[in-house]
């Protein structure tokens, strides 16, 4: 398995719901990352979890609040989300060791609208 | 901290020309670089990499040389097809632990 499976693809939200992002990947990876995508933009940094332990925040508002329950998931909550919080969502994850050490594997992302 | 400058696009092409799109990188230390893919829709998939000066990536018919000594990593193909119309992001580590992405470069290759 090579792949970071991203759920749900789709999801449209309002302002006082509370939904989750959920990613996995089974490749043993322990480093694992949530990016955000604006339209026609690169990825920007969120978070990065290494060994299920939270190692870089890139000062993200706590409406976004992450959890890496175990080595192969990774989720991220959502609560009380702004119209502006829409984009793509991207999980990415990398082992901590090896050749490859300094590739990142992403995921096909999780379309978010905040109504 | 590290930055990526890529041209600016959209870079438009006929089939079976030649594509280059350039990158110059600023980064501390013996950086990684990177050229990810991102076809409409969908996420970013990794299209080739190096790691050191001189080394030269490839896949699917596209390349790229390390070149320490001007800090640039282009990227180049030499018959593009429809099929390769997407955005092209280079991108820089100089650390394990995160990228550095330029602002992409989109492709659109015409029949």
């Amino acid at each position: 398995d090579t792949e970071v499976t991203q759920t749900p693809k789709h999801l449209v939200m309002g302002m006082t719901n509370k939904k989750s992002l959920k990613c996995e990947q089974h490749m043993g990876h322990r480093a694992m990352y949530w990016y955000k995508q604006k339209a026609k933009k690169p990825p920007e940094l969120m978070f990065v979890y290494s060994y299920e332990k939270l190692s870089i925040n890139e000062s993200v508002p706590s409406r976004f609040s992450p959890e890496c329950p175990n080595s192969s998931l990774l989720n991220l909550h959502l609560h009380a989300l702004q119209p502006e919080d829409s984009a793509l969502y991207l999980c990415a994850s990398r082992p901590t060791g090896g050749r490859g050490a300094n590739v990142l594997t992403f995921g096909a992302g999780s379309r978010l609208t905040v109504l | 901290g590290d930055s990526v400058t890529q041209m600016e696009g959209p870079v438009t092409l006929s089939e079976e020309a030649f594509l280059t799109i350039n990158c110059t990188y600023t980064a501390t230390g013996y950086p990684s670089l990177f050229w990810y893919v991102q076809y409409p829709g969908e996420g970013l998939q990794l299209l080739l990499k190096a790691t050191k000066a001189d080394d030269k990536g490839s896949n699917k018919g596209f390349e790229a040389t390390y070149r320490k000594e001007t800090t640039s990593f282009h990227l180049e193909k030499g018959s593009v097809q429809v099929s390769d119309s997407a955005v092209y992001f280079c991108a820089t580590n100089s650390g394990y632990s995160t990228l550095t992405f330029g602002k992409g470069t989109m492709l659109l290759v015409s029949p």
